[in-house]
């Protein structure tokens, strides 16, 4: 796909497996965080959410984890499938509304 | 489902030329943004809205980019002239400024400066 390409963190996956991906953000005034998913030659796609007053949330197949002592974001992904295998993103939003995105871990399931 | 329309989906200019590209955000929502996403930079905020209104643009390049909103349903991102390191894909996303704050992004404008 156009997006994004040979430089990201890989993160390989056995099919059925757990997948747990790792964010570091940057700013400690950050008071809402996302996790988006972008497949190839597609727009990031909004996956989950979480904010700063919460430290863990949980929907379909994924949970979303918070560390703001250490400014940590992970995404934990259950029982991987193939339709996981894509880039995830993190973002943080401040003050305005400005989202700021992560560099992004590219996801590969194996059959 | 609602959906960011983003046109066109690719195009291919030649250095100097003008580009002009299109969002139509989804019904209802007051904060659009346009970001660009590289290989080396990933993605890269260059101007947002609310309300039809700029509120930061000082991710881009002021001498050639230019963002409008000409009204609700439309925002535009003009480069002129463009140049081969504008090459990108280009993403307009809409979201609303209360309630579910999960911005949608279109599907994006790939861009070949040649």
């Amino acid at each position: 796909g156009e997006s994004v390409g040979l430089h990201l963190p890989t993160l390989s996956v056995q099919e059925g497996d757990n997948s747990i991906i790792n964010c570091a953000y940057s700013n400690s005034a950050s008071d809402y965080f996302i996790w988006y998913k972008q497949e190839s030659g597609k727009g990031p796609q909004f996956i989950i959410d979480i904010r700063s007053n919460m430290d863990k949330r949980q929907g379909q197949r994924v949970t979303v984890l918070l560390n703001k002592t250490v400014k940590h974001l992970s995404l934990q992904i259950a029982a991987t499938q193939p339709g996981d295998s894509a880039v995830y993103f993190c973002a943080e939003k401040a003050a305005g509304n400005k989202l700021t995105f992560g560099g992004g871990t590219r996801v590969l399931v194996k059959p | 489902d609602a959906r960011v329309t983003q046109t066109p989906r690719h195009k291919v200019t030649e250095m100097g030329q003008e580009v002009t590209m299109r969002c139509q955000p989804i019904l209802g929502h007051n904060t659009v943004f346009w970001y660009r996403q590289t290989m080396m930079q990933g993605l890269e905020l260059l101007a947002y809205f609310r309300n039809r209104a700029p509120l930061d643009d000082s991710g881009m390049p002021k001498d050639r980019f230019s963002a409008e909103m000409p009204d609700a349903t439309l925002a535009t991102l003009k480069i002129q002239p463009s140049e081969p390191r504008d090459s990108a894909v280009y993403f307009c996303a809409s979201g609303p400024s209360r309630g579910r704050e999960g911005y949608t992004f279109g599907s994006g404008t790939r861009l070949t400066v040649v």
